[in-house]
């Protein structure tokens, strides 16, 4: 099958910026989406870029997509220590019409005060 | 408030006692999912649902049933549970199939199978 994959840790010092990277391998990919697990809770969505866009800011988070590469990054601005979390890669297949999404393993960031 | 409800929380079961994982959601959502969230290996799909009484496999089915008689429903059920589905278990929906809706996940049940 298709995998996303991300690397599972990144451990940041308070109010510099996280940069979370993920691959993918299904290059029909239409929607990629940042999920944010926090300790006890669901997924909660960041943020989504469509695969015809390169780049989407919403305040403090950038993402970048890098279509040729199936690269996609999420960069946190200014982190804080509430942005400890899990944070999930997915990607939905089957050309837009299928909201069965894959997801990667999740990378735990930790916020050192 | 919108959200998608799941009972329980926490489950401590027996090997092949059976049981059952309800989700719940109140935005009038058409799909339906479930997954496990195991460690290293992020979410796995196990069932899904595009609409009432339209069920189908996900990644991960085996052991699991699920049925979808009203929309706002969709429960999990393992007829004979054992230790390899010990995981987190998450319900999640959203409006319709479409990969530009965005999935709602519920707060997850922590299963452990002895």
């Amino acid at each position: 099958g298709e995998d996303v994959e991300q690397s599972l840790f990144l451990s940041v010092r308070e109010g510099d910026s996280s940069v979370i990277n993920c691959t993918y391998t299904d290059s029909s990919s239409t929607y990629l989406y940042w999920y944010k697990q926090e300790p006890g809770a669901g997924l909660q969505l960041l943020t989504y870029i469509f695969s015809n866009m390169d780049m989407k800011q919403d305040q403090r988070l950038t993402v970048l997509l890098n279509k040729k590469d199936k690269h996609l990054s999420l960069r946190i601005a200014d982190t804080q220590t509430g942005d400890s979390a899990i944070y999930f890669c997915a990607e939905t297949t089957g050309g837009g019409n299928n909201n069965d999404m894959r997801f990667g393993a999740g990378t735990r960031l930790t916020v050192k005060p | 408030e919108a959200q998608v409800t799941q009972n329980p929380r926490y489950l401590i079961t027996v090997t092949g006692k059976k049981l059952t994982v309800t989700c719940s959601q109140n935005m009038n959502h058409e799909y339906m999912s479930w997954y496990r969230q195991d460690p290293g290996l992020g979410l796995r799909q196990i069932y899904y649902s595009m609409n009432v009484e339209v069920t189908d496999k996900g990644d991960v089915p085996e052991g699991y049933k699920v049925s979808r008689k009203e929309k706002r429903n969709f429960p999990l059920i393992l007829e004979s549970p054992s230790p390899n589905q010990t995981s987190l278990y998450f319900c999640a929906s959203s409006l319709h199939r479409q990969s530009n809706s965005p999935l709602h996940f519920g707060n997850g049940t922590r299963l452990t199978v002895t």
